[in-house]
């Protein structure tokens, strides 16, 4: 079956550090990815989205690239913010019984300490 | 944002009694779902709606039912609550069901089941 895997966390990084969240995916077919990311206290947000092989999301200076070869989505940003901690999710849409519902992985928080 | 309300935002109930979580946007999706949100799991859909009375079980349905009577509400209800269904539920919208399509998310219900 459809399936998302994230790197464990928490991820504890220092202001302006480079950040990499590792997503992985086992689907049929052609699934589209996503990254949503949930501030304390709130509801998801979609942060970013890629829909087909080696399109690229982007979205307040985050970005993934979506690899088929290597069945990964991972997330990037090259100088982290106190304000992006969070509780980061990725997530995959794809074609079958499940049309259009998201699979979530387990999710990865970040804190990003000043 | 989109408009997604749910009510209410936290409760806390004793094992066995009834609970309902109501769930409201403003947006006239044809879309709505409910998750239930437990750490080291994700996000998992509970049931979704695909239109008034049109609805589905989804990966973790067991002890809970849903009802949509009108386009702008989905109604979660926890027959005899269970101290396993203590979590945080989350209902999102969609305006198609399609693989590219996004979903949004109301800001989520935290429930205790003594």
């Amino acid at each position: 079956g459809n399936s998302v895997t994230q790197m464990e966390g928490p991820v504890t990084l220092s202001e302006e550090a480079f950040l990499t969240i590792n997503c992985t995916y086992t689907a049929t077919g052609y699934p589209s990815l996503f990254w949503y990311v949930q501030y304390p206290g709130e509801g998801l947000q979609l942060l970013l989205k890629a829909t087909k092989a080696d399109d690229k999301g982007s979205n307040k200076g985050f970005e993934a690239t979506y690899r088929k070869e290597t069945t990964s989505f991972h997330l990037e940003k090259g100088s982290v913010q106190v304000s992006d901690s969070a509780v980061y999710f990725c997530a995959l849409s794809a074609l079958g019984s499940n049309t259009g519902k998201l699979i979530f992985g387990q999710g990865t928080t970040l804190q990003v300490k000043p | 944002d989109a408009g997604i309300t749910q009510s209410p935002r936290h409760k806390v109930t004793e094992t066995g009694t009834p609970v309902t979580l109501r769930c409201h946007q403003t947006e006239n999706h044809r879309y709505m779902y409910w998750y239930r949100q437990d750490p080291g799991h994700g996000l998992r859909l509970i049931h979704y709606s695909y239109g008034v009375k049109d609805t589905d079980k989804g990966e973790v349905s067991d002890g809970y039912s849903v009802s949509r009577s009108k386009t702008e509400d989905f109604l979660l209800t926890l027959e005899s609550a269970t101290s396993s269904q203590t979590s945080v539920y989350f209902c999102a919208i969609s305006e198609s069901e399609g693989v590219y399509n996004e979903q949004f998310f109301g800001p989520g219900t935290r429930l205790t089941v003594l």
